[in-house]
C-alpha cells in the first residue's frame, strides 16, 4: 500500500528557507504515470497547490510561488523534496505531499498525513 | 488567479441528497474537464472522491457524484450518512496552475 510521509523542521525563522522531504513507501517515485506534488493548507488561504514534479524531472510551480519554490526528485532515496525560500508568517501552514496521476492533473489520490510548519 | 468559489456551508438530514457548487471561470472549471473533489475530516488529510468531473476512485461509494455546466462544477452526495459530515473542496486544473475552492462544511443534521 502506497504511503507518503513528510519530514522536516516544524519551525522556520522568517527570511530563511523551508526544506521538507516526502518519503514514499510501498511504491516508487520512478515511472511515468504519476506526478509528485506539494500542497499546503492554512486557515487564511485554504488549500493551495505549490507544485508538482514527474519522473522526467520537469517541474510545475504555482505562478504565485514559483520565484521561491524548488521541487526535486531523488530516485535513489525514493523521495522528493520542497524548498521554499524567504519565508514569512504567511507561509505558516500544514504542508502535504501527494501523488497524482498524470492523466488527471489536480487529482491527488494519495496524501501524506501533513506537517505543520510555523514561521 | 483567484480560488474557486464554494458556499461555506451545506446541510442535510440522513438519507437526503445535497449538492455543493464550485464556480470558476472559462480559464479553469469551464476550460477543462479536470475538476476533482476532496473530502476532509478534522485533523486528516484530504481524500480524493471525484476526479475528471465525474469519475470515482476505487472504493468511493456511488453516493458521491460530480457534474459540470459551463464554469460551475457540482458535487452531489445522495443518501446522506452521518460519516459524510466533513469539509469538501473542489480543485480545477487551470493550465499552469491547480486551483482549489475555499471549502464547504457539510453538516448532517
Amino acid at each position: 500500500q502506497l504511503q507518503l510521509q513528510e519530514s522536516g523542521p516544524g519551525l522556520v525563522k522568517p527570511s530563511e528557507t523551508l526544506s521538507l522531504t516526502c518519503t514514499v513507501s510501498g511504491g516508487s517515485v520512478s515511472g511515468y504515470s504519476f506526478y509528485w506534488g506539494w500542497i499546503r493548507q492554512s486557515p487564511a488561504t485554504g488549500l493551495e497547490w505549490i507544485g508538482s514534479i514527474p519522473y522526467s524531472g520537469t517541474t510545475y510551480y504555482s505562478p504565485s510561488l514559483k520565484r521561491r519554490v524548488t521541487i526535486s526528485l531523488d530516485t535513489s532515496k525514493n523521495h522528493f523534496s520542497l524548498q521554499l525560500t524567504s519565508v514569512t508568517a504567511a507561509d505558516t501552514a500544514i504542508y502535504y505531499c501527494a501523488r497524482g496521476p498524470k492523466v488527471a492533473p489536480g487529482a491527488f489520490d494519495h496524501w501524506g498525513q501533513g506537517l505543520l510548519v510555523t514561521v | 488567479q483567484s480560488a474557486l468559489t464554494q458556499p461555506p456551508s451545506a446541510s442535510g438530514s440522513p438519507g437526503q441528497s445535497v449538492s455543493i457548487s464550485c464556480t470558476g471561470t472559462s480559464s479553469d472549471v469551464g476550460g477543462y474537464d479536470l475538476v476533482s473533489w476532496y473530502q476532509q475530516h478534522p485533523g486528516k488529510a484530504p481524500k480524493l472522491i471525484i476526479y475528471d468531473v465525474n469519475k470515482r476512485p476505487s472504493g468511493v461509494p456511488d453516493r458521491f457524484s460530480g457534474s459540470k455546466s459551463a464554469n460551475t462544477a457540482s458535487l452531489t452526495v445522495s443518501g446522506l450518512q452521518v460519516e459524510d459530515e466533513a469539509d469538501y473542496f473542489c480543485c480545477s486544473f487551470a493550465g499552469n496552475n491547480n486551483l482549489f475552492g475555499g471549502g464547504t462544511k457539510l453538516t448532517v443534521l
